[in-house]
């Protein structure tokens, strides 16, 4: 069965400073993948999501992640992080098609200090 | 428009009971998948339904159960409830079963059992 794994569970910024948020997957085959953001007080909302194609996707909010096929890895980043960022982050993996469901990380919450 | 809306809000039971949770996907969407998210872990996937029939199933016993009715709002049900049945319950609607129909997911149930 496959695994998603992000390394860190809570992480604390400062406004203006970079993010990069770790996500490794286990299944070596084919593989769809998304992040998800929960903001205090709202639903899972898709952040952004790769299916092929450039291995850089960009997604809301001046988010983006990359795909690297050898590392089995789809790290989220952002330049700039706003106090509005602080949220719990999820990556997802979804192989062999919709149907299957989406397996998710444990999340990473994420705050923002203005 | 509406989004996915749930019901109960939360619901608390004994053990050994059995509850029904139910939603209701946005206007338009045909597919319900059911998660199950537990306090500091990523929603778990537990079934995606498709004009009213199971297209995928996660790994999780055959005390779970849900059905998908004619106007495409579903019913989750759980028998015999554990302990570690506590936990959020997401429900996330999409218009088809295919990877690239985002998911939209609902504000959850949150059930509790005693």
């Amino acid at each position: 069965a496959q695994s998603v794994s992000q390394h860190n569970h809570h992480v604390i910024l400062s406004e203006a400073a970079s993010l990069e948020l770790g996500c490794n997957y286990s299944y070596g085959g084919t593989v769809n993948l998304f992040w998800y953001v929960q903001y205090p007080g709202q639903h899972l909302q898709l952040l952004l999501k790769y299916f092929s194609g450039d291995p850089l996707v960009k997604g809301i909010k001046g988010f983006e992640a990359e795909f690297i096929k050898s590392k089995f890895s789809f790290n989220l980043r952002k330049p700039s992080v706003q106090w509005s960022d602080t949220a719990e982050y999820f990556c997802a993996v979804n192989q062999g098609g919709g149907a299957d469901g989406l397996t998710f990380g444990k999340g990473t919450h994420l705050i923002i200090q203005p | 428009d509406a989004g996915v809306t749930q019901s109960p809000t939360h619901l608390i039971k004994t053990r050994g009971q059995h509850v029904t949770l139910r939603c209701s996907p946005i206007s338009g969407h045909k597919s319900v998948s059911w998660y199950q998210q537990v306090l500091g872990q990523g929603p778990q996937f537990i079934f995606q339904y498709y004009e009213k029939e199971e297209r995928g199933r996660g790994n999780f016993p055959d005390r779970f159960s849900a059905r998908q009715f004619p106007n495409y709002s579903s019913e989750l049900n759980v028998n015999a409830l554990l302990l570690g049945d506590s936990a959020l319950y997401l429900c996330a609607s999409s218009g088809g079963t295919a990877v690239y129909n985002e998911q939209f997911f609902g504000p959850g149930t949150r059930l509790t059992v005693l």
